[in-house]
């Protein structure tokens, strides 16, 4: 079975830093690339960052370029988020997906989301 | 920054068809893709590539693109279809993915 399993979501104080992590199994993760959604509290899908299968080349949205950083281990079939400098507009259920290109990217498979909240 | 516009809500009753539209100016040169999303769980990729069918999806799901719109259909709309639903694509450079605000659909 297909699956993505995220973990690492909490709570942590505005500034703090956090890392979050999805394990893959069912499918090759190294052939795929790999990105984060993340979901506002009653708010709609947020593209965050993709990652290549080598992890050679990485993009973000704008507003998390220079505090979140994209990662991965295929050799765990993992995939990582680290995310500093965090703000209460990071507050989200964060997504793990497998991304697929045809002109333009998309998201075939998800995890189940892990819930991060900044606040003091 | 490119945007995607769905209307907030739809509803129709159990037997009918359910018609969601997404706006864009990119839309003509870029795929759209469609997620199904219920209450606590995440999204299931409905539609990809415009009116393709991930294996899985029934066939009451079909979408369809015309200029700078897009379409989701749902026929014969069942009670377990009421869930958001989100438009995706992309900038006409292919490189920023946006989603659409999403459409709650209600089945009476």
């Amino acid at each position: 079975e297909v699956q993505l399993v995220e973990s690492g979501g909490g709570l942590v104080q505005p500034g703090g830093s956090l890392r979050l992590s999805c394990a893959a199994s069912g499918f090759t993760f190294s052939s795929y690339w790999m990105s984060w959604v993340r979901q506002a509290p009653g708010k709609g899908l947020e593209w965050v960052a993709n990652i290549k299968q080598d992890g050679s080349e990485k993009y973000y949205v704008d507003s998390v370029k220079g505090r979140f950083t994209i990662s991965r281990d295929n050799a765990k079939n993992s995939l990582y988020l680290q995310m500093n400098s965090l703000r209460a507009e990071d507050t989200a259920v964060y997504y793990c997906a497998r991304a697929r290109y045809s002109s333009s990217w998309y998201f075939d498979i998800w995890g189940q989301g892990t819930m991060v909240t900044v606040s003091s | 920054s490119y945007e995607l516009t769905q209307p907030p809500s739809v509803s129709v009753s159990p037997g009918q068809t359910a018609r969601i539209t997404c706006s864009g100016d990119a839309l003509p040169k870029q795929y759209a893709y469609w997620y199904q999303q219920k209450p606590g769980q995440a999204p299931v990729l409905v539609i990809y590539k415009d009116s393709e069918r991930p294996s899985g999806i029934p066939e009451r799901f079909s979408g369809s693109s015309s200029g700078t719109t897009v379409t989701l259909t749902i026929s014969g709309v069942q009670a377990e279809d009421e869930a958001d639903y989100y438009c995706q694509s992309a900038d006409s450079s292919g490189t920023d993915v946006v989603f659409g605000g999403g459409t709650k659909l209600t089945v009476l």
